[in-house]
């Protein structure tokens, strides 16, 4: 069946500093959707791509769909503390609107 | 827009009872809402699919008759887990999405059960 892997697992960041984590999924997919959960909290939407090779931005978060629509990248630019969390990226299954989460990426700033 | 609440966000209960979660889109209204259940420091783990006035459909090596799902409305899915034992003990999120609009889940806050 479809898998969808995150790299890396876990990630530990300078405050300040640059990071990027990517996920990559067996299967061409129609869309790349990635989420946010904070310790404790439930995944929020954070934004979905679509077109092959689509960038996206939302200020320091800088979104990337492969031109294969098989794989996608986040970069965060200068973590901030705020940035703690889990990043999930997700595609849609064949059939339906079913999704299959990656693993997702922890993420831990150290100020 | 786009709010999903979960009732109740907790819940510790004796092995052996049955624990019921509600999943409500407050502003929208769903075509299909998904169960999933996240252990520690793990993804989520899709349990079912909930379509309103149908039956759920289960994933692979999930229980239907111990997870019983019931989509009473296009705003409404509720989750019970019957005959808890702590092996259920979980969080498990409930997500909906829009009638109208992109196919994007919106996540609800969760609820955390501990079977004791």
């Amino acid at each position: 069946g479809q898998q969808v892997m995150q790299i890396p697992q876990y990630q530990h960041v300078q405050e300040g500093e640059d990071f990027t984590t990517y996920c990559n999924s067996s299967t061409t997919l129609s869309n790349i959707q990635w989420y946010k959960q904070r310790p404790g909290g439930h995944p929020v939407f954070l934004i979905q791509l679509v077109k092959s090779g689509e960038v996206k931005k939302q200020k320091r978060l800088t979104f990337q769909f492969g031109e294969a629509k098989k794989n996608s990248s986040l970069h965060i630019t200068a973590t901030q503390t705020t940035d703690v969390g889990t990043y999930f990226c997700a595609g849609p299954r064949a059939a339906g609107n079913k999704l299959t989460f990656g693993g997702g990426t922890r993420v831990l700033v150290k100020p | 827009g786009a709010v999903v609440s979960q009732h109740p966000s907790r819940v510790i209960c004796k092995s052996g009872t049955s624990v019921k979660i509600e999943c409500r889109s407050l502003d929208f209204q769903a075509t299909t809402m998904f169960w999933y259940r996240q252990f520690p420091k793990q993804s989520l783990m899709l349990m079912a699919t909930s379509n309103e006035g149908s039956k759920a459909t289960y994933e692979q090596g999930v229980e239907k008759d111990k997870f019983l799902i019931n989509h009473a409305s296009l705003t409404l899915s509720t989750l019970t887990v019957t005959s808890a034992h702590p092996e259920d003990s979980s969080f498990y999120i409930c997500s909906a999405t829009p009638l109208v609009g992109p196919e994007t889940q919106y996540f609800g806050p969760g609820t955390r059960l501990l079977v004791l």
